[in-house]
């Protein structure tokens, strides 16, 4: 069976600093692995994935993620966030064996200060 | 504009009632989900569908059931058997292409209530 952890219930940080959301998962097969984001109160949008090839992917508005299959990781960064990154951010895998089933964490609510 | 559409955003239900939830997509996906979200949980999938006609429990289907009548539509039910039906309720969509690479399509979301 998959399982996806984010240690990290919530994350305050200042407006412009850095931040790292991490999401650790365990799988006894390959799979493919989201950033999902949710605003309040909406539904859930793709941030970015990674399916293959690079293990470096990003998104279009300045998050990165970085694939690590020794240590079973994909942590979200960002070099700079702005107050409207708040959000709550979901980490999930799919196995690349199966079908369309997502498996997702418990989810890291990003909090950016002014 | 195509996209995910669910309503009501607000449902209030009473004991021992039955209330559906309506999930619609113009997006032309085969694949259509429904996921439940609690505070400080991530989703868990209720029922899926990869087809008109046929769809899958997912891991809470306890309590729920659904039809797929429509490729554009998958409506949720929400039986008097689901004790604890107070939610987030997500539907989603996506291609069925045979993988699981997709990404799924989200809809707003309807909040349940119990009276």
């Amino acid at each position: 069976a998959q399982s996806v952890t984010q240690l990290d219930s919530q994350v305050p940080v200042f407006e412009e600093a850095p931040v790292e959301l991490r999401c650790n998962y365990s799988s006894s097969v390959s799979v493919y692995l989201f950033w999902y984001v949710q605003y309040p109160n909406q539904g859930l949008q793709l941030l970015l994935k990674y399916l293959s090839g690079s293990t470096l992917v990003e998104s279009i508005n300045g998050f990165e993620a970085e694939f690590n299959k020794s240590q079973t990781s994909f942590h979200l960064r960002k070099p700079s966030v702005h107050i409207s990154d708040t959000a709550e951010y979901f980490c999930a895998v799919s196995r690349m064996d199966s079908s369309y089933k997502l498996i997702f964490g418990s989810g890291t609510r990003l909090l950016v200060r002014p | 504009d195509g996209g995910i559409t669910q309503s009501p955003k607000y449902l209030f239900r009473k004991e021992g009632q039955n209330v559906t939830l309506s999930c619609e997509q113009n997006l032309n996906h085969d694949a259509m989900y429904w996921y439940r979200q609690d505070p400080g949980q991530g989703l868990r999938l209720i029922y899926y569908s990869q087809i008109v006609n046929d769809f899958q429990k997912g891991d809470i289907a306890e309590g729920y059931s659904v039809s797929r009548e429509k490729k554009e539509s998958f409506p949720l039910t929400v039986t008097s058997a689901q004790k604890n039906p107070t939610a987030f309720y997500l539907c989603a969509s996506s291609f069925a292409t045979g993988t699981a690479q997709e990404t799924q399509y989200f809809g707003p979301g309807t909040r349940l209530l119990v009276l």
